[in-house]
């Protein structure tokens, strides 16, 4: 099993769209979860911390859930600037600060 | 917020070449480096952590003789890809973490291309 893992994609969504990103860890000892987006040949850009209360940043919601170890992202009303890969991360709590990154889940937003 | 800068951004070379790549810390000391490689449409995914003053760890599989890292200073970790081969070619990027230890800041990467 992969230490974070993440929905495969792609998602193909109308601009208006709501749009939900699920992704689990192995961890259970892992204290700290992250968003992060992608755009195509950039760095990853950190987008929302999340919280086991939950985070909300404008049209974006962060949720823990410690003890099923799901991290979830909804983005609602969708933007054209929303395509890009979004990545799960999650620090280990191994010592360090070593993160371990999913995947990624590619999200493709459509006039 | 802290910012992580990389050299060069992009850069072609011979196989057979070493090529190195400088990963900075622009306004804060970062004793703990990250080094990634991502081959396109793929994850990032982590070669070694950079230490400043002591040898780096490498993940299982990355080649320590193939990809040297030095942590020289508390701002400075260089990788340097020795006798690069095309399938070397790739968007290496490097991170450091925040001071808590929390976020990661990340470089804008250096894509290399080994013809």
């Amino acid at each position: 099993r992969k230490e974070v893992e993440q929905d495969p994609g792609p998602f193909n969504v109308p601009e208006g769209a709501t749009v939900a990103f699920n992704c689990t860890y192995s961890n259970s000892a892992s204290q700290s979860f992250f968003w992060y987006r992608q755009d195509c040949r950039k760095e990853p850009k950190l987008l929302m911390s999340v919280y086991s209360s939950g985070n909300e940043d404008g049209r974006f919601t962060a949720q823990l859930n410690r003890a099923s170890q799901y991290i979830s992202l909804l983005i609602r009303d969708s933007k054209l600037s929303d395509s890009a890969t979004y990545l799960c991360v999650v620090n280990p709590n191994t010592g360090g600060f070593k993160t371990i990154f999913g995947a990624g889940t590619r999200l493709f937003v459509k006039a | 917020g802290a910012v992580v800068s990389q050299h060069p951004s992009w850069v072609i070379c011979k196989s057979g070449t070493s090529v190195k790549i400088e990963c900075r810390s622009l306004d804060f000391q970062a004793t703990t480096m990250f080094w990634y490689r991502q081959f396109p449409k793929q994850s990032l995914m982590l070669m070694a952590t950079s230490n400043e003053g002591s040898k780096a760890t490498y993940e299982q599989g990355v080649e320590k003789d193939k990809f040297l890292i030095n942590h020289a200073s508390l701002t400075l970790s260089t990788l340097t890809v020795t006798s690069a081969h095309p399938e070397d070619s790739s968007f290496y990027i490097c991170s450091a973490p925040s001071v808590a230890g929390y976020e990661q800041y990340f470089g804008p990467g250096t894509r290399l291309t080994v013809t």
